[in-house]
């Protein structure tokens, strides 16, 4: 059960910029600012990295940060760092299931 | 700070129940400000919300999953429980519990997981 989309993978060079896709519907990212962004290691639990679409818990980097456009939220990792990699699962409430999760995008430093 | 941590059996047969419990230490789960929560994430696939209680013993689950599950606190233990009956293959998964944020609809605090594997 994936009712988001998002691409299985995202990669890039040091230093640049990434954005990570999060697509919805009126059930869900279109219609409620409840989305939130985690990150996660290899065998680790989720880290919570942004929350109600664009705040940052504190400790976060502001490297991290968030938006949302109509049914899709975004992911930007800006100054690309090889800590980085891991695995991004974006969230969002529904109306249908309460909440939701996207498929998780695996992030590669080049 | 607040810690959680998972435990019950690690294998479990299909057709069985499943019984987790999450014990918290940090923290007490009769706090008035926010839910605790399941979640699980199937080998190499992406995270599924089971549900949440709060410290009232009023719950919300998945819809799909509702006709077999149960979550439960034990304030006096302070603790939290899953229970899902009629176990299959698909409900293999690493186990996650967690806090929800205050208000919110994201979790901030998570337990390190623990994988249950269904096979006979």
């Amino acid at each position: 059960q994936s009712a988001l989309t998002q691409p299985a993978s995202v990669s890039g060079s040091p230093g640049q910029s990434i954005t990570i896709s999060c697509t919805g519907t009126s059930s869900d990212i279109g219609n409620f600012n409840l989305v939130s962004w985690y990150q996660q290691y290899p065998g680790e639990a989720p880290k919570l990295i942004v929350y109600e679409v664009t705040n940052r818990p504190s400790g976060v980097s502001n490297r991290f940060s968030g938006s949302k456009s109509g049914n899709t939220a975004s992911l930007t990792i800006s100054g690309l760092q090889a800590e980085d990699e891991a695995d991004y699962h974006c969230s969002s409430y529904s109306t249908t299931y309460l909440q939701v999760f996207g498929p998780g995008t695996k992030v590669t430093v080049l | 700070q607040l810690q959680l941590q998972e435990s019950g059996p690690g294998l479990v047969r299909p057709s069985e129940t499943l019984s987790l419990t999450c014990t918290v230490s940090g923290g007490s789960v009769t706090t008035s400000d926010h839910h605790w929560g399941w979640i699980r994430q199937p080998p190499g696939k992406g995270l599924q919300w089971i549900g949440t209680v709060f410290f009232t013993g009023s719950t919300s689950y998945n819809p799909p999953l509702s006709s077999r599950v149960t979550i439960s606190i034990d304030r006096s233990k302070n603790q939290f429980s899953l229970n899902l009956n009629s176990l299959s293959a698909a409900d293999t998964a690493v186990y996650y519990c967690a806090r929800k944020g205050r208000g919110g609809y994201y979790y901030t605090y998570w337990g390190q997981g623990l994988l249950v594997t269904v096979s006979s």
